[in-house]
């Protein structure tokens, strides 16, 4: 079956420390994406990729960085200038043609500071 | 005047009754709209869109109901059942655009 995996499930990390969310998908999809959902809150957008080799600031970039070198793969790095890095980290890829219907959601990781 | 459902964090439920759940979207150029629901620990997943030049859109046991005039959106689910309790989010876009920006989600718990 075709679909998007997020590791680790549960991810905890000392403070000063960085730390790398994985994301892997089989869908052939161009479009991939990382959001943050914080309790209480919609989810917000930081970093998107619409193609190999490039990526997007989102709307709370900082503290954050990516990659992109392969089309299935949009690792997403936690670095220490994250100031409040506790919370659930979202991935998503998207079919071309369809716009925003065309969505898929990893499972998650919730990463939290200790 | 009419009046607008309002957004609420928690929403409790009686098994077998109707659920309605409430969004107000910001963006009044947004033409496109979609509900998740997202299971504790899972990403979202997608319910009922609608567009713009609708305003009531039905799906099983879902409905959606879009009032332009006064930016809200909302989701009817028919007969509740304890495998509806889930977290709710509404999302709006230009159809066409790939970005979505989520409303803050409504917890709804389906009581036996």
């Amino acid at each position: 079956d075709g679909g998007i995996t997020q590791s680790p499930k549960y991810l905890f990390r000392k403070e000063g420390q960085n730390v790398t969310l994985s994301c892997e998908q089989n869908l052939n999809h161009d479009a991939m994406y990382w959001y943050r959902q914080d309790p209480g809150q919609g989810l917000r957008l930081i970093y998107y990729s619409q193609i190999v080799n490039d990526f997007q600031k989102g709307d709370i970039a900082e503290g954050y960085s990516v990659s992109r070198e392969k089309k299935e793969s949009f690792p997403l790095t936690v670095t220490s200038a994250q100031k409040n890095p506790t919370a659930f980290y979202l991935c998503a890829s998207l079919r071309p043609g369809q716009g925003a219907r065309g969505y898929t959601f990893g499972s998650g990781t919730r990463l939290t500071v200790v | 005047g009419e009046s607008v459902g309002l957004h609420l964090p928690t929403l409790s439920v009686q098994e077998g009754d109707n659920s309605i759940i409430n969004c107000a979207y910001s963006n009044s150029a947004s033409d496109y709209f979609i509900w998740y629901k997202q299971e504790s620990g899972k990403g979202p997943q997608f319910i009922i869109d609608i567009r713009s030049n609708m305003d009531k859109r039905q799906g099983q046991r879902v409905t959606v109901l879009l009032n332009k005039t006064v930016k809200h959106l909302s989701l009817q689910i028919a007969a509740t059942q304890p495998g509806d309790s889930a977290v709710y989010f509404c999302a709006e876009t230009v159809l066409g655009d790939y970005k979505l920006s989520f409303g803050a989600g409504t917890t709804v718990t389906v009581r036996a």
